[in-house]
């Protein structure tokens, strides 16, 4: 079946530091990959999207490539601050029929000052 | 505001009772997903309605139930409450099928006592 893989948090990181949250996936055919960011109390916002291989996503700083030779999808920053400090979310769609977007469990940024 | 209205968005009962989470979508968005979202389960998909048809099912225990009606917005009715059934209940809606990802309300935390 369809399934995402993100590394455990918490991560803990000063403001300035680089960010990686490594973002694996298991899909047939070619599925659209999402990067989607939880702050406190509220829902969930789309962050990026890529919907084929070796594209890249990028918002507010983030990026993600898609790479398929390694089913990946790593969200990279290169310099966080503490309004970073959030619940982030790798997302798949398989891009047919009516599959739902597939989560991975999250992870837990903390950025300190 | 991400377009999607939920309501209530916070909701305390006992457990064996009935509720009702209410989702009005996206304007334009004719797909409506529920998803639940605990500490111990992450993002699960419940259900998927697109234009007032049932289209997906997730792991939706039988004593949830939901609807989409004509003028679009989704109902989730959960019934013979568990402690268990302690969560945030998010809708989502998208254009059609998704494939370019999903807008979320804010969410319905659910408290069961």
């Amino acid at each position: 079946g369809n399934s995402v893989t993100q590394m455990e948090g918490p991560v803990t990181l000063s403001e300035e530091a680089f960010l990686t949250i490594n973002c694996t996936y298991t899909a047939t055919g070619y599925p659209s990959l999402f990067w989607y960011v939880q702050y406190p109390g509220e829902g969930l916002q789309l962050l990026l999207k890529a919907t084929k291989a070796d594209d890249k996503g990028s918002n507010k700083g983030f990026e993600a490539t898609y790479r398929k030779e390694t089913t990946s999808f790593h969200l990279e920053k290169g310099s966080v601050q503490v309004s970073d400090s959030a619940v982030y979310f790798c997302a798949l769609n398989r891009n047919s029929g009516n599959t739902p977007l597939v989560f991975g469990k999250g992870t837990r940024l903390s950025v300190i000052a | 505001d991400s377009g999607v209205t939920q309501t209530p968005k916070h909701l305390i009962t006992a457990t064996g009772q009935r509720v009702t989470l209410r989702c009005s979508p996206r304007s334009g968005d004719l797909s409506v997903y529920w998803y639940q979202q605990s500490l111990d389960q992450g993002l699960q998909f419940l259900i998927h309605y697109y234009n007032g048809e049932e289209r997906a099912k997730g792991n939706i225990l039988e004593r949830f139930s939901a609807q989409q009606f004509p003028d679009l917005h989704s109902e989730l009715n959960l019934s013979s409450l568990e402690l268990g059934d302690s969560a945030l209940y998010f809708c989502a809606s998208s254009p059609r099928q998704g494939l370019w990802g999903y807008t979320f309300g804010s969410g319905t935390r659910l408290t069961v006592v």
